[in-house]
């Protein structure tokens, strides 16, 4: 079975300084990782993923994400935060033999305050 | 595009009674999803559909809930009867199977929702 872990419930982070969001996996096989934003009352939005190649991967609004197989993590990243980035963000994991499915996570929000 | 679309968005109703959610997956797509969001469960996957045909239906919660695809740009999820603990955002995804053209992302694009409240 294929999991996703995001340990923390809610970041706090000072605007203008760099913000981490923490995600573990677990798949059989080779994972296909992805992270997605929701703001409120919003569908969930793709920012970024990671299939193959590149660790460092890099999506939509500044923000970034590192595949680390040796540790099962994929941690949403942006160098300077904003106001504008408060909002709920979700780790997702696709196993080569998970078919179809996507598993998520329980979801970090993110507080970014001046 | 316009995207996934979801109707209605807001859906209020008394136990006891039947409750339909609708979705229109992106044109050309041929998977879908029907997701749940609870705060004390997050996101829950209840069903997908692989063109058309019902793959995964592990998530859904009893008996009482019910989805059917009887075409590519269209599904529903039916509760029947309704129940207060039902009360939650449902979710509809769509996506290109890997290897069928058009979107190679692999991930899903979501619609905004129908948010159930069941009194």
């Amino acid at each position: 079975a294929q999991s996703v872990a995001q340990p923390e419930d809610q970041v706090n982070v000072a605007e203008g300084n760099p913000l981490t969001v923490k995600c573990t996996y677990s798949v059989s096989g080779n994972p296909y990782l992805f992270w997605y934003v929701q703001y409120p009352n919003r569908g969930l939005q793709f920012l970024l993923k990671y299939i193959t190649g590149d660790n460092l991967v890099k999506g939509s609004y500044g923000f970034e994400a590192e595949f680390n197989k040796s540790q099962t993590s994929f941690h949403l990243k942006k160098p300077s935060a904003l106001v504008s980035d408060s909002a709920l963000y979700f780790c997702a994991v696709r196993g080569e033999g998970g078919g179809n499915k996507l598993t998520f996570g329980t979801g970090t929000q993110l507080k970014v305050e001046l | 595009d316009a995207g996934v679309i979801q109707s209605p968005r807001h859906e209020v109703t008394e136990m006891g009674q039947e409750v339909t959610l609708r979705c229109k997956p992106i044109s050309g797509h041929n998977s879908l999803f029907w997701y749940r969001q609870t705060m004390m469960r997050g996101l829950e996957l209840l069903i997908y559909f692989n063109n058309n045909v019902p793959i995964d239906d592990s998530g859904m919660p009893e008996d009482r809930f019910s989805a059917k695809m009887p075409n590519a740009s269209f599904s529903t999820l039916k509760i029947q009867p309704s129940e207060p603990r039902d009360s939650a955002v449902y979710f509809c995804a769509s996506r290109s199977l890997p290897g069928t053209g058009g979107d190679l992302d692999y991930g899903y694009t979501f619609g905004s929702g129908t948010r159930l409240t069941v009194v």
